[in-house]
């Protein structure tokens, strides 16, 4: 199975800045990735697909780039809502897998 | 578009239990459905797909012979029939559409049901 590693594991960060996820995949996976992102008790929100495309009502402060095994989503200006745990996910090959995820918290 | 899991519940190891995935808004034949679990407190992990025509299925190793995922596209449902379950089975089950033919990303998920394997 290709294994996916988020990092970092846990952020803290402040309403404003700018951060930026990495996910790292254990084989070539060209560009198929996704990326989502999860609220306590809520099912997991398609960010991003196709590494880089944001899926419609996403705000364009996400951004997704990458290719290969090396991956990143940039959140640029956060806000509030954006406080969740985020995931990516390659869909190169079976089984499908996630990464361990990164929960991102306020400073 | 809607996808709404049912059958979850506290059941005993090596004791079987069916999800049901029930959809609305779209044409279920159309789409191929996934589910994706995710136990308490840990990650998300992909368990099963079934084609949009249910010719084809998948199945993460582990559940690979004790899972049967299956649809029935007049009752806009899909479901997951769990044998010989244990411990580590226990999560939230979620019912997940892929939006493309070939690329299996998932645009919508339903809330989830409650998978509690435990004697």
């Amino acid at each position: 199975a290709i294994r996916m590693t988020q990092s970092p594991s846990s952020l803290s960060a402040s309403t404003g800045d700018r951060v930026t996820i990495s996910c790292r995949a254990s084989q070539e996976i060209s560009t198929y990735l996704a990326w989502y992102q999860q609220k306590p008790g809520k099912a997991p929100k398609l960010l991003i697909s196709a590494t880089s495309t944001l899926q419609s009502g996403v705000p364009s402060r996400f951004s997704g780039s990458g290719s290969g095994t090396d991956f990143t989503l940039t959140i640029n200006s956060l806000q509030s809502e954006d406080f969740a745990t985020y995931y990516c996910q390659q869909y190169y090959g079976y089984p499908y897998t996630f990464g361990q995820g990164t929960k991102l918290e306020i400073k | 578009v809607q996808l709404v899991e049912s059958g979850g519940g506290m059941v005993q190891p090596g004791r079987s239990l069916r999800l049901s995935c029930a959809v609305s808004g779209f044409t279920l034949s159309g789409y191929a459905i996934h589910w994706v679990r995710q136990a308490p407190g840990k990650g998300l992990e992909w368990v099963a797909e079934i084609s949009f025509d249910a010719t084809k299925t998948y199945y993460l190793d582990s559940v690979e012979g004790r899972f049967t995922i299956s649809r029935d596209d007049s009752n806009r449902t899909v479901n997951l029939q769990m044998n010989s379950l244990r411990a580590e089975d226990t999560a939230v089950y979620y019912c997940a559409r892929q939006l493309g033919s070939f690329t299996a990303y998932f645009d919508h998920w339903g809330q989830g049901t409650l998978v509690t394997v435990s004697s």
